[in-house]
């Protein structure tokens, strides 16, 4: 049962331009939530997303950032026009549908801006 | 909102047991959690603990819970090197998002 799954692993990208994240659940997981980890900080929760909706965005910057959770296929970041400051870790987690709280992380992505 | 607090760095000898602390401001948080997380990896669940409990073991792991005083505890028993990782608290409620700690740093010396 492969675990949550994260791509890339690693993406540089110059100031300005588009990142994409993407975020594959664990099998038979339908909740996805995006946290974002500075150097030597904790992780801040972004948002929260189901199949098709967005649950809770309340920590998602209000320009430049967006989310979505297709039916099919998974789980998009995307940040455009990219600057310095967005220069982290990217995580994301699932959780399955009964409404556990165990949320499971995978790898992330480590966005590094030049 | 939720605010979690931890201490930044532990040191133990290694078969010692460690003591990771964590405060939390929410009293209403339902579920606290304990996670894991290795140089250059993502994030281990290790364990997690409803509000309404006081203490959860699990193998070398036991996880105490005082929620007069929003004062969680991870113990780890007979500490191995393989256990040098950052350790995150973190708190959800209703809204099932985590809010974590800064970690604690724990280094098992030899």
């Amino acid at each position: 049962n492969a675990g949550v799954m994260q791509n890339p692993r690693h993406l540089v990208r110059r100031r300005g331009q588009e990142a994409r994240l993407r975020c594959s659940p664990m099998k038979g997981h339908s909740h996805v939530y995006w946290y974002r980890q500075l150097p030597e900080e904790g992780l801040k929760f972004m948002v929260y997303l189901q199949k098709e909706n967005i649950i809770d965005e309340s920590g998602m910057p209000k320009e430049r950032f967006s989310a979505e959770f297709p039916k099919e296929g998974p789980s998009i970041l995307r940040i455009q026009q990219v600057v310095r400051g967005d220069s982290a870790a990217y995580f994301c987690a699932s959780s399955d549908q009964t409404g556990s709280y165990e949320q499971y992380f995978g790898p992330g992505t480590r966005l590094t801006v030049t | 909102g939720e605010d979690v607090e931890q201490s930044l760095f532990l040191s133990v000898r290694e078969g010692d047991s460690s003591v990771i602390n964590c405060t939390y401001t929410d009293s209403s948080s339902t579920y606290l959690y304990w996670y894991k997380q290795e140089p250059g990896a993502g994030l281990q669940l290790l364990t997690y603990i409803f509000s309404n409990m006081d203490m959860k073991q699990d193998q070398r792991l036991t996880v105490l819970l005082n929620k007069k005083d929003k004062h969680l505890s991870l113990r780890i028993a007979d500490t191995q090197t393989g256990d040098s990782a950052i350790y995150f608290c973190a708190a959800s409620g209703s809204a099932r998002q985590l809010t974590f700690g800064s970690g604690t740093q724990l280094t098992v010396l030899p």
